[in-house]
């Protein structure tokens, strides 16, 4: 198995665009989690779905985040527009009975 | 919501000795206790977690104890190693299993001393 599947791995983006974070779950897992990670805040839990159905979004900070499960094999969480204070590390993790199993992570820098 | 506390921030500790690592929750209702192990640059790992039916866990040198009572959990790494350098969080959830979010503690950086 080849693990949670984060794209792009590094994002670097200037303030007022649009970025699309992409993450591929593991094959048979139903719950997906989006987290941020910064040094100041930790890891906070953004949203996550039970079988592609948004079940607890109350972590996104803002409206300009959003999150999408179209099918149980792909998730993107969009920030539009991006601001400096969005530069994080952003995981998303997914799991059936057990433990979470993260993403690689997509490092988002915004200038 | 739930509010899990974690000490200390940064732990130091000579090679070969132990380490523990100290967590408290807010919501008794919580059920389900891991702990992730994260190098530098790298994803969080699982190392080992614990349901609230169990009073410890054991897994080579890792072990977690829970205390629902107090509603508190630790980890304890013996015979320390340099590869076990690294930044230590506890979670808890409610259901646990992965049917609901984890909340994460802020973080142990553990330092083992050569």
């Amino acid at each position: 198995d080849a693990g949670v599947i984060q794209s792009p791995r590094h994002e670097v983006t200037e303030m007022g665009q649009e970025v699309t974070l992409r993450c591929k779950p593991i094959s048979g897992h139903n719950s997906l989690f989006w987290y941020r990670q910064t040094m100041m805040r930790g890891l906070e839990l953004l949203i996550y779905f039970n079988n592609n159905v948004p079940i607890d979004d109350s972590g996104m900070p803002e409206d300009r985040f959003s999150a999408k499960m179209p099918n149980a094999s792909f998730s993107t969480l969009k920030i539009q527009p991006s601001e400096p204070r969005d530069s994080a590390v952003y995981f998303c993790a997914s799991s059936t009975r057990g433990g979470y199993t993260f993403g690689s992570g997509t490092r988002l820098t915004v200038v | 919501g739930e509010n899990v506390e974690q000490h200390p921030s940064t732990l130091s500790v000579q090679e070969g000795d132990s380490a523990v690592i100290k967590c408290t929750y807010s919501d008794s209702a919580s059920n389900y206790f891991p702990w992730y192990k994260q190098e530098l640059g790298k994803r969080p790992q699982l190392i080992i977690d614990i349901r609230s039916n169990v009073g410890e866990k054991k897994d080579q040198r890792i072990a977690v104890t829970l205390n629902k009572t107090a509603k508190h959990f630790s980890l304890h790494i013996t015979e320390t190693q340099p590869e076990d350098s690294a930044v230590y969080f506890c979670a808890a959830s409610i259901r646990g299993g992965g049917a609901d979010g984890l909340t994460f503690g802020k973080g142990t950086h553990l330092i083992i001393q050569p």
